[in-house]
């Protein structure tokens, strides 16, 4: 167990819909990061946050937007869905603001769209 | 941009050693090792960073040639445990918010049978 909780495990939603995916960090971790892993992509980092703030930005599609909240929780709303969208969405977090430590992997979040 | 791994698969006996390696055409801050087991989330290996400091696993390792952009992953003596996909990911040495920023390559996939 990383310590990372990601809510739900699996969500199957029709196209068109809105979906909010949640991550909760390790205690103490200030950085959340949100991954898109399909088949044909790989593990495409999307955006992070870092204490509230966003600080690096990826593949990140407009119709996708993320937030921290003070407590630190993260939420990846994921808009307008298309069939392409159906991925397994990671959150990570770690320590600091900057990779120069291990990043710990929540179960993931499996997204079909129908 | 994503860095490159090779092979893309690999497949070995138990007690037989490979080499996965990863390039990047960029200046790296750390270069990141993760293994993932289908359906399961990426678990950290080692994690290298530009000045050579390394952490990981005691079993693990590998090396980071800064001058190349190049890591490669040595699994030595390898256990039906290794199994799995393979993930280099690399942090760019940009400045500023990049430092969050972590690619991963395309993976490569490993087989250890008995």
């Amino acid at each position: 167990d990383s310590g990372v909780t990601q809510t739900p495990k699996h969500l199957i939603t029709a196209t068109g819909q809105r979906v909010t995916l949640r991550c909760s960090p390790r205690s103490g971790d200030l950085s959340v990061y949100w991954y898109q892993q399909s088949l044909d992509q790989g593990l495409q980092f999307l955006i992070q946050y870092y204490n509230g703030e966003e600080r690096a930005k990826g593949n990140i599609l407009e119709r996708f937007s993320a937030q921290q909240f003070p407590d630190l929780h993260s939420e990846l709303n994921l808009s307008s869905l298309e069939l392409g969208d159906s991925a397994l969405y990671f959150c990570a977090s770690s320590v600091r603001d900057r990779m120069n430590t291990e990043a710990f992997f929540g179960q993931g979040t499996r997204l079909t769209v129908v | 941009q994503q860095p490159v791994q090779s092979p893309q698969a690999v497949i070995l006996r138990e007690g037989e050693d490979a080499v996965i390696n990863c390039s990047s055409s960029k200046a790296l801050y750390s270069v990141h090792w993760y293994r993932q087991k289908h359906g399961e989330a990426p678990v950290f290996l080692m994690i290298l960073l530009k000045g050579g400091e390394q952490k990981g696993h005691e079993k693990i390792s590998a090396s980071f040639n800064e001058k190349k952009q190049q890591s490669s992953l040595y699994l030595t003596a390898s256990q039906l445990s290794y199994s799995g996909t393979y993930f280099c990911g690399t942090v760019p040495n940009a400045g500023g918010t990049s430092y969050g920023k972590l690619t991963f390559g395309q993976g490569t996939i490993l087989t250890v049978h008995p």
